[in-house]
């Protein structure tokens, strides 16, 4: 059975901070995705990253997978309050079927 | 990037009283998912809608609790079925975007269901 986990759960930091999420899961994956979501709304989709050594970069986020590792991380450059959300990473465990991390709520102070 | 809706956007209902929740595609899409989130929590995969099959279900959902219909390949209806309090959560569809290589898979903006 594929178990995703999340570390931290929670992160508060100051504003102009870095800081990574991590996600670890326990089988082999094609796929990996990290979602954003803010209080009483839906999925944002953020990224999908597809092979190992992926990279993608979106403002102040950048995501990347290690699938031999079987861990993908979110790194949150100089952070600003706006990134403030709840950050879900999800794996594909076969024909787009997603299994979750718990989420990271992250605070951002000014 | 598919675009979803979902009806309704929130509803409270008394116990033992059935709602369902409907999911609109504006593309044609092969499967279709149903999430629940519980307050707090993450989410957790229901069941996968097919046009002309029946729904499958994970495991600890029954499709007597969780009727799913699928008429065409751009709607799906969630039924959650004699309600109880443990039911409060917000109910999510979920599809791959297939217009690209892209393998997005993108949520409706939930159904946020509260049981009295």
């Amino acid at each position: 059975e594929l178990k995703v986990e999340q570390n931290p759960l929670f992160l508060s930091m100051q504003e102009g901070k870095n800081y990574t999420i991590y996600c670890n899961y326990s089988t082999t994956s094609d796929r990996l995705y990290w979602y954003r979501q803010d209080p009483g709304k839906s999925l944002e989709s953020l990224f999908v990253l597809l092979s190992n050594g992926a990279v993608k970069q979106e403002g102040r986020l950048m995501a990347s997978l290690d699938t031999k590792a079987r861990l993908s991380t979110l790194h949150i450059t100089a952070a600003v309050h706006d990134l403030s959300a709840t950050y879900f990473c999800a794996v594909d465990r076969g024909a787009q079927k997603l299994v979750f991390g718990q989420g990271t709520r992250l605070t951002i102070n000014p | 990037s598919a675009v979803i809706s979902q009806k309704p956007s929130r509803d409270i209902c008394q116990r033992g009283t059935s709602l369902t929740i409907q999911c609109q595609v504006d593309s044609q899409v092969t499967m279709m998912f149903w999430y629940r989130q519980q307050p707090g929590q993450s989410l957790t995969l229901i069941a996968t809608a097919n046009q002309g099959s029946e729904a499958t279900y994970e495991s600890g959902f029954v499709i007597d609790k969780f009727p799913i219909s699928r008429p065409n390949l751009t709607f799906s209806t969630l039924t959650v079925s004699n309600m109880s309090p443990e039911d409060s959560s917000i109910y999510l569809c979920s599809v791959e975007d297939l217009s690209g290589s892209s393998y997005e898979q993108y949520f409706g903006p939930g159904t946020r269901l509260t049981v009295t």
